[in-house]
């Protein structure tokens, strides 16, 4: 069963236009975090998020979590073909583990 | 640092054959994860290991499949017969595990494409 549900799949953009990727999930995490896979590789961790209602930005990117902490979202602005990748969250559920569930999963790609 | 190190990159292999594919952690790292990522599946957990002992294997999709981690710069995943729906890109991470509390980064390998004929 999978826990965390991402929006939309696939993306398909131009060059400096705003972006936004969702995930949800009818849980509670401890923690979020946004990774990012480039072709080849292996994901590369973005930003972690664990209070409630939390706001991080990472240049263009802008990071939401949301208050009952169940949901989390990452906006672009200005999209740039370097952000060409598939984005994926992933979600620490607490307890005695440091297990993460990883979400579905959004390829974004940017066209120039 | 080296970063995750993965082998084979590439493995080719007929059914039934067995598979070893092969990570060596982060220096200094006490937590090192097996996942596999496929199309259909994205990315799952397969087992997880705490100080070289297996904590979590319960992604482990059946008893083809194996994991050991002799020691804290080690760790092996062996399938044993391959099948055909094996076929994915097998990813090893590892990171510095302090408390369960704490939210660590794992720092993933290049991964091992797995290709089973």
């Amino acid at each position: 069963t999978q826990l965390l549900e991402q929006s939309p799949q696939f993306l398909s953009i131009q060059e400096g236009e705003n972006l936004t990727v969702y995930c949800n999930s009818s849980s509670v995490f401890s923690s979020l975090q946004w990774y990012r896979q480039e072709p080849g590789e292996g994901p590369v961790l973005l930003v972690t998020v664990v209070t409630g209602g939390e706001v991080k930005k990472l240049k263009r990117l802008t990071f939401q979590f949301g208050d009952a902490r169940k949901d989390s979202s990452l906006h672009i602005t200005a999209a740039q073909p370097g952000d060409t990748g598939l984005y994926l969250c992933a979600a620490l559920y607490g307890g005695a583990t440091n297990k993460l569930i990883f979400g579905t999963g959004t390829l974004l790609a940017v066209q120039p | 640092d080296a970063g995750v190190i993965q082998s084979p990159r590439h493995e080719v292999t007929e059914m039934g054959q067995e598979v070893t594919l092969r990570c060596k952690p982060i220096s200094g790292h006490n937590s090192l994860f097996w996942y596999r990522q496929t199309m259909m599946r994205g990315l799952e957990l397969l087992i997880y290991f705490n100080n070289n002992v297996p904590i979590d294997d319960s992604g482990m999709p059946e008893d083809r499949f194996s994991a050991k981690m002799p020691n804290a710069s080690f760790s092996t995943l062996k399938i044993q017969p391959s099948e055909p729906r094996d076929s994915a890109v097998y990813f090893c991470a590892s990171s510095s595990f302090l408390a369960p509390s704490h939210t660590d980064t794992q720092y993933f390998g290049p991964g091992t494409r797995l290709t089973v004929l």
